[in-house]
């Protein structure tokens, strides 16, 4: 079946410093690529998605491309911030494909 | 324009019971899912609702269940509730989902239940 794989958390930064998510999947066919975030006792809101291979999505100053070749979609950002401490999923979906989330990536950025 | 919302936000049962969760969905959206959130399986998709017929369905056994009515309000249940079916249970709602295309889901703050 199609499973998606980040990194385990925490991400520990400081503020200004780049942030690198790394994720990868595994699907037959292509499904549509999204990073959500969660803050604390809320539910989850996207933060960006891609829909075919080579798209970059991009929103708040993260960005995130869909590498069909490594079957990849990292999330990144030049310059952290405080508030951007939450934590990020990477997930699989769209059309007919069930979304498949991955386990969620921990972020806490200092001051 | 409100947001998704579920009640309750939080709800204690005990093994053998069963529970009824409820999710708005904002207005103008006829997709509903549902997914349960835990800490040791991460986010995992149970059903979709869509024009009150499930169009989609996650490996979960028949204790879950779910509908939509004519509103697009659906319900959750879980019958003869076991330990491990404590978790975040978070609906997400959409326009539509055509095949072939993704319509962004907003989720609601989620109801956690707690089975003792």
């Amino acid at each position: 079946g199609n499973s998606v794989t980040q990194m385990e958390g925490p991400v520990t930064l400081s503020e200004e410093a780049f942030l690198t998510i790394n994720c990868t999947y595994t699907a037959t066919g292509y499904p549509s690529l999204f990073w959500y975030v969660q803050y604390p006792g809320e539910g989850l809101q996207l933060l960006l998605k891609a829909t075919k291979a080579d798209d970059k999505g991009s929103n708040k100053g993260f960005e995130a491309t869909y590498r069909k070749e490594t079957t990849s979609f990292h999330l990144e950002k030049g310059s952290v911030q405080v508030s951007d401490s939450a934590v990020y999923f990477c997930a699989s979906g769209g059309g007919s494909y069930i979304p498949t989330f991955g386990r969620g990536t921990s972020l806490i950025v200092h001051p | 324009k409100a947001g998704v919302t579920q009640t309750p936000r939080y709800l204690i049962k005990t093994r053998g019971q069963q529970v009824t969760l409820s999710c708005s969905p904002i207005s103008g959206h006829r997709s509903v899912s549902w997914y349960q959130q835990t800490p040791g399986q991460g986010l995992q998709f149970l059903f979709e609702y869509f024009s009150e017929t499930q169009r989609n369905k996650g490996n979960f056994p028949g204790r879950f269940s779910g509908r939509q009515f004519s509103n697009s309000r659906s319900e959750m249940n879980v019958s003869t509730l076991e330990l491990g079916d404590s978790a975040l249970y978070l609906c997400a709602s959409s326009l539509d989902r055509d095949r072939g295309t993704y319509n962004e889901q907003f989720f609601g703050p989620g109801t956690r239940l707690t089975v003792l």
